[in-house]
């Protein structure tokens, strides 16, 4: 079946240093990607954004890449805190009968800051 | 202004009994979303709902769970019997009706252990 999934199951970086985490997804008839961040005890909390009809995304200190040609999304954090120590999903939809549908979430990095 | 809450917040039942979960969305908030996530696994969508109506109950693994959302406004998912594999993390969500944004504002999550 059709999933969302990523490469690395945990990230160690230090404090300062930029992160890098990546996601595959299979499903082309998807056109809205969100990366969620969830630090313990709490649901999933919304990071950045990117559409399907977009390839790059910044907010502040992220940056969304999105690679339509190989199904390949990207969350990219500069000077990454010791606040920056969650799980991060990445996660896809598509609009459905007028509405967003379904959120398909890939397992989840678990990014953990050095000092 | 307040976000989704989730009741309990953590619920330990024998196997075989009843739970019931209770999601308030935000207030205005069409849509209404149920995901769980079992241990080690990515969390994975039960059902959907826009307003009053099961729009999508594809993810609800089977009979003995029960979602409503009478009136459009909360939601409760119940579990009747459960089992031990039921055990895992309850995720509600909400979100607009704006096409412009599919994200979803998750709740902090109840976590139910069946024993």
């Amino acid at each position: 079946g059709e999933s969302v999934g990523l490469h690395l199951p945990t990230l160690s970086v230090q404090e300062g240093d930029n992160s890098i985490i990546n996601c595959a997804y299979s499903n082309s008839a998807s056109d809205y990607f969100i990366w969620y961040k969830q630090e313990s005890g709490k649901g999933p909390q919304f990071i950045i954004d990117i559409r399907s009809n977009m390839d790059k995304r910044q907010g502040q200190r992220v940056t969304v890449l999105l690679n339509k040609t190989v199904k390949h999304l990207s969350l990219q954090i500069a000077a990454t805190q010791p606040g920056d120590s969650a799980v991060y999903f990445c996660a896809e939809t598509a609009m459905w009968y007028g509405s967003w549908g379904k959120l398909q979430f890939g397992a989840g990095t678990q990014v953990v800051v050095t000092p | 202004e307040a976000g989704v809450t989730q009741f309990p917040s953590h619920s330990v039942i024998e196997k075989g009994q009843t739970v019931t979960l209770r999601c308030d969305p935000i207030s205005g908030h069409d849509n209404l979303y149920w995901y769980r996530r079992v241990m080690g696994k990515e969390i994975k969508f039960l059902l959907h709902f826009v307003k009053e109506s099961k729009q999508d109950e594809s993810g609800m693994p089977n009979n003995r769970f029960l979602a409503e959302r009478t009136g459009g406004t909360y939601s409760t998912l119940k579990v009747q019997p459960a089992e031990l594999e039921d055990s895992g993390v309850y995720f509600c969500a909400s979100s607009q009706s704006t096409p412009g944004r599919g994200d979803a504002f998750f709740g902090q999550g109840t976590r139910l252990t069946v024993v």
